[in-house]
């Protein structure tokens, strides 16, 4: 396997279930990421775990909850949804390491995507 | 506010001629990357070129060029000799703080 892969493809579930996104990485990256895609709005930054660092965005709501137990696999919890969070949900995985002149985080590679799950809330 | 903006949604280019999307940026750094990808309809999202904004010379891959103008804090795509296989969706993104910044979307469309 190579890549990035994520499971399931597609994902239909009622607004009381709870279901969990898989994404896996074999490229020997030290960060990734969740994006939601929603058709016409830019891609959504929802979390990243990056050198040891979990950093999110506060508009993410509480019914969405990652998970990354090491660096190659993430995890996306989901309970409770709703209709409106129907959408494609896209994991990343990038090379990142510490400019030690600037002090800043310096990206080595770009991102490499997974192919993405549907996700359909009824 | 760190965004991307792509302020065309929809393009379309005749085959084998060439076609230019657009791309701007906001960000108070000096420091950062930016990108062009593609997403076919397989969803699969691919790099298509990368720019780091501390190099003033534009990126160049094969049929793909950038025209990156810092000040103007624009990043836009050039795509000469455009085949059918092109069609796709084109994102705009930026990095910095750790984040990938993207755009909403240039959906390109290549007519035979």
């Amino acid at each position: 396997e190579t890549g990035v892969t994520q499971t399931p493809r597609h994902l239909v579930m009622g607004m009381t279930n709870k279901k969990s996104l898989k994404c896996e990485q074999h490229l020997g990256h030290n960060a990734m990421y969740w994006y939601k895609q929603s058709a016409k709005k830019p891609l959504e930054l929802m979390f990243v775990y990056s050198l040891e660092e979990r950093v999110e965005n506060n508009s993410v709501p509480s019914r969405f909850s990652p998970e990354c137990p090491n660096s190659s696999h993430l995890f996306l919890h989901l309970h409770t949804l709703q209709p409106e969070d129907s959408a494609l949900y896209l994991c990343a995985s990038s090379q990142v390491g510490w400019d030690t002149g600037t002090g800043n985080v310096r990206l080595n590679t770009e991102a490499f995507f997974g192919q993405g799950t549907r996700l359909t809330v009824v | 506010a760190q965004t991307v903006t792509q302020s065309q949604p929809e393009m379309s280019v005749q085959e084998a001629e060439t076609v230019t999307l657009s791309c701007t940026y906001d960000t108070s750094e000096s420091d950062y990357y930016l990108f062009w990808y593609k997403q076919p309809p397989s969803r699969q999202m691919i790099l298509v070129i990368r720019q780091e904004a501390y190099k003033q010379q534009n990126a160049t891959e094969n049929r793909f060029s950038v025209n990156f103008q810092k000040a103007a804090k624009s990043f836009s795509l050039k795509i000469s000799d455009s085949q059918l296989g092109d069609a796709a969706m084109y994102f705009c993104a930026r990095y910095n703080f750790n984040k990938f910044y993207f755009g909403s979307g240039t959906k390109l469309n290549v007519k035979p």
